[in-house]
């Protein structure tokens, strides 16, 4: 199985500011065979299932508001977050969607308001 | 409007069993997979497996092969998750989660607002 890890577990960022959340895979979720790397980014807020964010690494879902960003290629990937807003209090999960079965999640990374 | 609706909670005591429910509606069920995926309380999400409900192929994660059983019936749009005999760390809120196309590989883009499942004796 692909293992997925975050970085941080947990960050408070001012409201405007940006809030940066990495992930690495245990090997490359990019395939050569058309340059695309199979990782999302999902959000869930308390209470909710999740929501995805952003697919191909970096492609935003409709919908996704502009201040979400998704970067990175092979192993490391991050999520960017550009001007905190209350309302992106969440856990931010990223996923491989490379090698299924299984799909594997990363731990969660926990943002809030500082 | 796209949306997957699920059975109601359950509460259940160890040895019994329980087939949970995720019905489909405004798109084509049988074109897209449907995955399980399982968030024990205060934990992070965990993929069951994944089920094409037009031909009924099943993938399981390892860490779930034998300890449930998906399922589907495209005539009424449903996929099915079961389990034979619960273990009280069966608990766990239960999502389903439809894939972004017909490719497996792909993330999951619509879900189900999830099933509450607590097992107690």
């Amino acid at each position: 199985d692909i293992v997925m890890t975050q970085s941080p577990d947990s960050l408070a960022v001012s409201l405007g500011e940006r809030a940066t959340i990495n992930c690495k895979s245990s090997q490359s979720v990019l395939y050569s065979s058309n340059n695309k790397n199979y990782l999302a980014w999902y959000q869930q807020k308390p209470g909710q299932p999740p929501k995805l964010l952003i697919y191909w690494a970096s492609t935003r879902e409709s919908g996704v508001p502009d201040r979400f960003s998704g970067s990175g290629s092979g192993t490391d990937f991050t999520l960017t977050i550009s001007s905190l807003q209350a309302e992106d209090v969440a856990v931010y999960y990223c996923q491989q969607y490379y090698s299924i079965p299984p799909v594997t999640f990363g731990p969660g990374t926990k943002v809030d308001i500082k | 409007e796209v949306q997957l609706v699920q059975s109601g909670p359950e509460v259940k005591k160890p040895g019994e069993s329980l087939k949970i429910s995720c019905k489909g509606s405004g798109y084509s069920f049988t074109s897209y997979w449907i995955a399980w995926v399982r968030q024990m309380p205060g934990k992070g999400l965990e993929w069951m497996g994944i089920i094409c409900p037009g031909d009924s192929d099943t993938r399981y994660s390892p860490s779930f092969q034998g300890q449930v059983t998906i399922s589907a019936d495209k005539s009424i749009s449903t996929a099915y998750l079961q389990w034979s005999s619960l273990k009280a760390s069966d608990t766990a809120m239960y999502y389903c989660a439809r894939h972004k196309n017909y490719d497996i590989l792909t993330p999951m883009d619509v879900w189900g607002k999830g099933t509450t499942v607590t097992v107690s004796s």
